[in-house]
């Protein structure tokens, strides 16, 4: 079993829908959680982080943490076709841990 | 955060032979990572490099097929040795950032396929 397991999709939604991505994760010391975007050709770029359990938003995006189910979303509100892109969980210890976790990576398509 | 580049940003080489892809940082950073990433796959750990020791390797990579330099805090490299077409992927290199959450931020990638 995987530290951390996310669906590879592909999943298709509509412009403006709200999109759910999800990871779960076996390690109970992960107390860091990110979300990465990447796009064809791209590297990984951070969109954010949260510690242990909660939720946090950044404009169309909310970060959410439940430690107790070892289960992390990220949703996307009004989504664009610019959001089409290849989004990656990952987790750390933190703390000068140093070594990030990633999951598969799902591949997100918005249609216009 | 920091702005990272890569050279090359994409290279075809023939089995055999070693090619070695640089990783400039706009910053000092005090740790740099190389990953790979194969197609439709998520991001492997090769190697952590800390300027003015040696690089640590994760299982399953040793430093003779990817040696990794580390000669200064803005600078790494790191080469693919005796390539085979196995060795065909994307390969990153990322820097720690200055938060508690041991984020990192990555380079553009490197696009390697070996004939």
């Amino acid at each position: 079993q995987k530290e951390v397991e996310q669906d590879p999709g592909p999943l298709s939604v509509p412009e403006g829908a709200i999109v759910s991505l999800n990871c779960t994760y076996s390690n109970s010391a992960f107390q860091y959680f990110m979300w990465y975007r990447q796009y064809s050709r791209k590297g990984p770029e951070l969109l954010m982080y949260t510690y242990s359990s909660g939720n946090k938003e950044d404009g169309r995006f909310t970060a959410q943490v439940d430690k107790s189910s070892k289960y992390i979303s990220l949703f996307i509100r009004d989504s664009q076709p610019s959001d089409s892109a290849t989004y990656l969980c990952a987790m750390s210890g933190g703390y000068g841990a140093q070594k990030l976790v990633f999951g598969q990576g799902t591949r997100l398509t918005i249609n216009p | 955060s920091a702005v990272i580049s890569q050279k090359p940003s994409r290279d075809i080489c023939q089995r055999g032979t070693s090619l070695t892809i640089q990783c400039q940082v706009d910053s000092q950073v005090t740790m740099m990572f190389w990953y790979r990433q194969q197609p439709g796959q998520s991001l492997t750990l090769i190697a952590t490099a800390n300027q003015g020791s040696e690089a640590t390797y994760e299982s399953g990579f040793v430093i003779d097929k990817f040696p990794i330099s580390r000669p200064n805090l803005t600078f790494s490299t790191l080469t693919v040795s005796n390539m085979s077409p196995e060795d065909s992927s994307i390969y990153l290199c990322s820097v720690d950032g200055t938060g508690d959450a041991d984020e990192q931020y990555f380079g553009p990638g490197t696009r390697l396929t070996v004939t």
